[in-house]
């Protein structure tokens, strides 16, 4: 079966603490995206790419990094920098910029 | 600057009655718009979506109306049922710089009572 998938579910850190998200897709979808929700915010761009070695940063990129060494996985790091990294993260992908975006089922980050 | 609005944060209808659900944009370089609907510690699930071009798309239950002039869109669902219950995104995309990225609305929560 065809996929984006995000782990894990649930990740707790201490605060000061790097850690990286991980979202693979095997749908060969060129572009992939991050996405941070927070209660009555919606959903917020925080990085995207449309290829492989290339992304651009969304609205909210500070305090995070990604990387896009292959097509199928875009991992998102959530560093010490962010000032409030609590929340419920999102990737998504699609076929190129230009199609709807299919999404993966999300990790909840709780930094304590 | 919220470009994609949905100020209605909840809705409650009663199973089998229309469920209508509201967007507003402020770039009239959208062109094109969608909605996704997303249940508790899920990902969102694209729904339906219209092209800037169009005035209406309809898929099965579900109906969006596209009013350019206003910049406003609407999701339509008839007959509501109570597995319509979850949180309804819309949400516009415009290509800018060679980019196609999403802009998402607060969401609106629907209830549906049985």
């Amino acid at each position: 079966d065809g996929g984006i998938t995000q782990s894990p579910k649930y990740l707790f850190r201490k605060e000061g603490q790097n850690v990286t998200l991980s979202c693979e897709q095997n749908l060969n979808h060129d572009a992939m995206y991050w996405y941070r929700q927070d209660p009555g915010q919606g959903l917020r761009l925080i990085y995207y790419s449309q290829i492989v070695n290339d992304f651009q940063k969304g609205d909210i990129a500070e305090g995070y990094s990604v990387s896009r060494e292959k097509k199928e996985s875009f991992p998102l790091t959530v560093t010490s920098a962010q000032k409030n990294p609590t929340a419920f993260y999102l990737c998504a992908s699609s076929i190129r910029d230009t199609d709807e975006a299919f999404f993966g089922q999300g990790t909840r980050l709780t930094v304590v | 600057d919220q470009q994609v609005k949905q100020n209605s944060p909840s809705l409650s209808v009663q199973e089998g009655r229309i469920s209508i659900l509201n967007c507003d944009y402020t770039n009239s370089m959208f062109d094109y718009f969608l909605w996704y609907k997303k249940y508790p510690a899920e990902g969102p699930t694209f729904l339906i979506s219209i092209s800037s071009i169009k005035d209406k798309n309809e898929d099965g239950r579900f109906t969006v109306f596209l009013n350019k002039s206003a910049k406003h869109l609407s999701l339509h669902i008839v007959p509501s049922q109570p597995g319509d219950s979850a949180v309804y995104f819309c949400a516009a995309r415009f290509f800018s710089s060679n980019t196609g990225k999403l802009i998402f609305g607060q969401g609106t929560t629907l209830q549906v009572k049985p």
